[in-house]
């Protein structure tokens, strides 16, 4: 079986461009979170979504990002325009027990934005 | 304020002892979860386990269990008969309002 997939793994991008990340869960589970690692602020759950729909979005920074989840195999996180401050480690995890527990993680997406 | 609180910035342990992360949380919600996450020095994380604030038995997941005490607010991560791959860090977390994340516990097994 896959685990959660992320791409791309690695993304270097220029301050004001878009960005945009995705993740695939694991095929059958129905819960997916946004996290974010960075030196200066640790970790950080940014989004959790429930059967496609985003319950609890407060850790979203600000309305450069959004994130959506079209349907229970994707979802994408986007920053639009991005700063150097968004440069982090981005997981995404999902979880098929429909809540927090026994959550699997993707390998991240390194962000750099220059 | 802070949520997380985990006073071990690092920790040794010997192989195949047990060692016990420490993690207390501050809130008053009355429904609210607890979690741990480890990160191998690869960077991946790896959730380990949950205890919901209404749980009456503490969470255990193989060589892992979580001491839950609710009066004082602690939920400390307990690993017993460490591995040399349990040597990572170690991540407490709380789902609250928000969602909190302790700074970590540095932990190295030795051999």
């Amino acid at each position: 079986d896959a685990g959660v997939i992320q791409s791309p793994r690695h993304e270097v991008t220029e301050m004001g461009q878009e960005v945009t990340l995705r993740c695939k869960p694991i095929s059958g589970h129905n819960s997916l979170f946004w996290y974010r690692q960075t030196m200066m602020r640790g970790l950080e759950l940014l989004i959790y979504f429930n059967n496609n729909v985003p319950i609890d979005d407060s850790g979203m920074p600000e309305d450069r990002f959004s994130a959506k989840m079209p349907n229970a195999s994707f979802s994408t996180l986007k920053i639009q325009p991005s700063e150097p401050r968004d440069s982090a480690v981005y997981f995404c995890a999902s979880s098929g027990t429909g809540g927090w527990n026994e959550q699997f993680f993707g390998p991240g997406t390194r962000l750099t934005v220059l | 304020a802070q949520k997380i609180t985990q006073t071990q910035p690092g920790m040794f342990v010997q192989e195949k002892e047990a060692v016990t992360l420490d993690c207390t949380y501050d809130t008053s919600d009355q429904s609210y979860g607890l979690f741990w996450y480890k990160q191998p020095s690869s960077g991946e994380m790896i959730f380990l386990i949950y205890q919901g604030s209404y749980d009456e038995q503490n969470a255990t997941e193989g060589r892992y269990s979580l001491n839950f005490q609710k009066a004082r607010k602690s939920a400390n991560l307990v690993i017993s008969a460490s591995q040399l791959g349990d040597s990572a860090m170690y991540f407490c977390a709380m789902r609250g309002d928000q969602f909190y994340f302790g700074t970590g516990t540095s932990l190295t097994v030795i051999p």
